[in-house]
C-alpha cells in the first residue's frame, strides 16, 4: 500500500477554472510538502505545511492532520499552471528524530487549456 | 535568490562504469539529500546527510552508492558500477536550520546507463 496517495492522477481544465488536487497519507507526519515539477524535470517547492492553511498568490494549500488529508487549490487557473503537482510527506519517527526524508506521492498531471 | 545547483545536467555512461553526480547546496544549509526518479515513476528517497555522515538511507542505497561532502560546498553522489536500472533523474536537495525546514531542490541530473 502506498503511504501517499494523490487524486486525481490526471486533471484537465479550462483556463480560469478552480482546481483541487487531493493527497491522503497513512503515516504520522511532521510536515507535508506540495511540489511542482515542470516538463524539464526540475522540482520547485510550493508549500510546506504542518497544520491549517497557507496561501501564495493563486495557490492555497490546506491540511487536516486528524484525517491525514491535504488539498492543493489553484484559483483562476492558467495554462502556465500546467505541470505535475506532487505531494510529499515527512514521516514522524517515534522519539521525534527526523532527518527530513520525504515520501512522495505519484503526482497529478495538470493540463490547463486556454 | 540562493539555489541548489547540480552538474552535469545530463550524464550518459556505459554499464559498469563509475559516475559521480555533483551538487552545490545552498551555502548556509546543513542537511543534504539525494532523491531519484525513474522515468514515469514517483520520486524516491535515497539518502540524507548531516554533520558529515549519513543520517538515513533507503534500501535502494546499497553498497554501490556513496555520498561525500569533500569540501565546504560540494555534495556528491557516487555510483560505483552503474546498472541499466540506475537510469533516472537524480535530485539533490538541502535544508537549513533543522531537518524540519523546507527542502530546496536542484534542477536534477539525468543519468542514462547504456
Amino acid at each position: 500500500k502506498n503511504e501517499v496517495e494523490q487524486s486525481p492522477q490526471n486533471l484537465t481544465a479550462q483556463e480560469g477554472e478552480f482546481i483541487t488536487i487531493n493527497c491522503s497519507y497513512s503515516v504520522g507526519i511532521s510536515a507535508l510538502h506540495w511540489l511542482q515539477q515542470h516538463p524539464g524535470g526540475g522540482i520547485v517547492s510550493l508549500f510546506m505545511l504542518s497544520s491549517g492553511k497557507k496561501k501564495h498568490g493563486r495557490l492555497i494549500a490546506t491540511i487536516n492532520i486528524q484525517e491525514k488529508h491535504s488539498s492543493l487549490h489553484i484559483t483562476a487557473s492558467h495554462p502556465r499552471d500546467s505541470a505535475v503537482y506532487i505531494c510529499a510527506v515527512r514521516p514522524f519517527y517515534a522519539g521525534g528524530t527526523s532527518y527530513g526524508k520525504l515520501t512522495f506521492g505519484q503526482g497529478t498531471i495538470l493540463t490547463v487549456h486556454p | 535568490e540562493p539555489e541548489v545547483t547540480q552538474t552535469p545536467s545530463h550524464q550518459v555512461t556505459q554499464m559498469g562504469q563509475e559516475v559521480i553526480l555533483r551538487c552545490v547546496p545552498i551555502s548556509n544549509h546543513l542537511y543534504f539529500y539525494w532523491y531519484r526518479q525513474i522515468l514515469g515513476q514517483k520520486v524516491e528517497f535515497l539518502v540524507s546527510f548531516y554533520n558529515n555522515e549519513i543520517s538515513e538511507k533507503s534500501e535502494i542505497f546499497d553498497d554501490q552508492f556513496s555520498v561525500e561532502r569533500p569540501d565546504g560546498s560540494n555534495f556528491t553522489l557516487k555510483i560505483r558500477s552503474t546498472k541499466l536500472e540506475d537510469s533516472a533523474m537524480y535530485f539533490c536537495a538541502s535544508s537549513g536550520g533543522g531537518s524540519l525546514n523546507e527542502q530546496f531542490f536542484g534542477p536534477g541530473t539525468r543519468l542514462t546507463v547504456l
